[in-house]
This record gives structure tokens, sequence and C-alpha cells, in this order.
């Protein structure tokens, strides 16, 4: 059972357009992540946040925005939407026993 | 910088074959050492950990040690299953850096298990 939820699991989109993807949960954990996995299977963190209001980029660089207004929501967005954006997105947050929890994932095309 | 070296796949084996997938790291500090598994179309789930070295992770029959003087944290298992046909993540964790938890993830080692 997920403690920790991503919607849409699948999201197929046209070029230009503005997408948000959703994620959230019900732990209270104050760390939130959001990684990118490309098809070779290599996960590459994008973005976390600490807590409310703060916001940090990743390792790897991303056109995408987060914000974190409220302590189970973390969504990511997309203004404009290019087919090199396709990918699978993950969401996480872990608490301090070192523990991550992932969401089921977004897998985004863009055509 | 801290990183994590896994074995390439992909790897399949026989039901029942034994299983080793390596997975060594550099990192400074004391990091805590992690084993995630990804199924078929879904999202990472965590398989064992360990916070320590010597420290021994185990579940569902898997098991990995924390070896600080080789830098290593091979997964293994005695018997495998079809079921555990799957992607595998070694991951490490750095300390906390202003208060956020980062893991480090291998490359990821597919595994097929055939009946």
């Amino acid at each position: 059972e997920a403690d920790i939820y991503q919607t849409p699991r699948y999201l197929v989109i046209g070029t230009g357009k503005k997408i948000t993807l959703e994620c959230s949960q019900t732990m209270g954990h104050d760390k939130m992540y959001w990684y990118q996995q490309d098809p070779g299977m290599e996960l590459h963190l994008i973005h976390y946040s600490y807590g409310v209001n703060s916001t940090e980029k990743g390792d790897l660089s991303s056109e995408s925005t987060v914000s974190r207004i409220r302590t189970e929501h973390f969504p990511l967005t997309l203004e404009s939407a290019r087919p090199s954006h396709t990918s699978q997105y993950l969401c996480a947050s872990s608490d301090f026993a070192y523990g991550y929890t992932f969401g089921s994932g977004t897998r985004l095309t863009v055509v | 910088g801290n990183s994590v070296t896994q074995m390439e796949g992909p790897v399949t084996l026989s039901e029942e074959a034994f299983l080793t997938i390596n997975c060594t790291y550099t990192a400074t500090g004391y990091p805590s050492l992690f084993w995630y598994v990804q199924y078929p179309g879904e999202g990472l789930q965590l398989l064992l950990k360990a916070t320590k070295a010597d420290d021994k992770g185990s579940n569902k029959g898997f098991e990995a040690t924390y070896r600080k003087e080789t830098t290593s944290f091979h997964l293994e298992k005695g018997s495998v299953q079809v079921s555990d046909s799957a992607v595998y993540f070694c991951a490490l964790s750095t300390l906390r850096i202003q208060g956020a938890q980062k893991l480090v993830f291998g490359q990821g080692t597919r595994l097929t298990i055939n009946p």
C-alpha cells in the first residue's frame, strides 16, 4: 500500500503544452525529492525540498520547476513540454531513519 | 565525490540459482547503504539497508553486508525465483546536508529469472 501518490501514471502530451505532475505523501515527511529516470534506468536527482517553502535544484539540470506550499504536496511543472522531456519521473520522501519511500512514477511522453 | 558502482547487467539466471550483484562505493564519512528494487512499471521499493560497517541487511531472502574495508555492499540470494525479476539499485545516503538526505544511486542492474 503506497503512502506516496503520483498522478497521472501515464501522460502523452503535445509539444509546447504546460503540464504538472502531482506528488502527495501522507507520512508527514519533511524531505521530498524528484528523480528523472532515463530509458537506461539511471536515476538523476532534479529537485529536492527540506520542507515547506524550501526547494533546491538537484544534480541534473532540469527545465522543470517545483513548489512546496504544503508538507504533503510537491508538484513538478513543465511550462512548455518538449520531446527531450520524455522520461519517467519518480517522486520520493524520506525521514530521519534514512529511508526513502518512492511513488509509482509518472511516465511522460511528449510528442 | 560520492558514487556507487554496480555490476553491469543484464543478468539472466535460472530459477533456484544463486545470485550475486556486486556493488562498490566511494564516499566521505560513514554513509548508510541501501538496495532498492524496481518491478516493471513501478517505482522503487526499499529492499534492505545497513547503516554501519559489518551490519547485514536482509529481506525476502536477500542479504547484503556493509564491508568498510572493501567499500562494498554486494547483494546475494541463495535461490532466486521468477518473481525476483526486476531492476536492482544500490545506493548510499550522504550525511545530511542542510537537512536533506540525498541518495546516490548506482546505474541499476536488470535481473531476469527464467523458469
